[in-house]
């Protein structure tokens, strides 16, 4: 059961580049949310989406983008990236209600 | 505004030591949850504990224990007899009650456990 799977692990971007951050979970599970770690900062939300075709912004969206297509995959864009965005993302989801969220490993991403 | 906050940003004890990670929050809600994560140094995110608003009995699971509080929003979580393999990053979490994929997560507290 791999549970939350992201890809790549690490990535370095040029300012001004686009990619995709890669997100898929085998748990079928309706909830699905990106976060992203800064030292002294804890996690923040980025966008989550509570089931195929619907999406919303969290706390801190600029820069990004999401959409949920399927169940499974719940894929992150960053049109234009900037330094700022130099961080580690973490893909997650949960079963909905209360239950707890199942992290994926991680993203580390460094915009030069 | 919902928050986390925890104070201590970074620990350090001797193996053997007892040590509490404090946790303060701060929600409107009568009903929510909170939890607690373990983030080891190799990054991965483990979810340790959920406790819901209404459940104010503490929890012991091994050498780990938490102390839930409503009247002071507090939410501590002990280690006793710290070990080496304890050292990682804990994060305490709010999550607002039935909004799934939303947690609301404290700066976090480095804990370091030597030998």
């Amino acid at each position: 059961n791999a549970g939350v799977t992201q890809t790549p692990k690490f990535q370095v971007l040029k300012t001004g580049q686009s990619m995709t951050l890669q997100c898929a979970q085998d748990m079928n599970h309706e909830y699905m949310s990106w976060y992203r770690q800064d030292p002294g900062m804890g996690l923040r939300l980025i966008h989550y989406s509570v089931g195929a075709g619907i999406t919303d912004q969290g706390e801190v969206p600029n820069g990004y983008n999401v959409s949920r297509s399927t169940t499974e995959d719940f894929p992150l864009r960053l049109l234009s990236a900037a330094p700022s965005q130099t961080s580690v993302y973490f893909c997650a989801s949960s079963a909905g209600g209360n239950s707890p969220l199942h992290f994926g490993n991680g993203t580390r991403l460094t915009v030069t | 505004a919902q928050k986390v906050t925890q104070a201590q940003t970074e620990i350090s004890v001797v193996e053997k030591e007892d040590v509490t990670l404090d946790c303060v929050y701060e929600t409107r809600d009568t009903t929510y949850y909170l939890f607690w994560y373990k983030q080891p140094p190799s990054g991965e995110l483990v979810f340790l504990i959920r406790r819901n608003s209404f459940d104010e009995q503490n929890e012991i699971s091994g050498r780990y224990s938490w102390n839930f509080q409503k009247s002071t929003s507090s939410f501590n979580f002990t280690i006793t007899a710290s070990q080496v393999v304890d050292s990682a990053v804990y994060f305490c979490a709010l999550h607002p009650y039935n909004q799934g994929g939303k947690l609301i997560f404290g700066q976090g507290t480095e804990l370091s456990v030597k030998p």
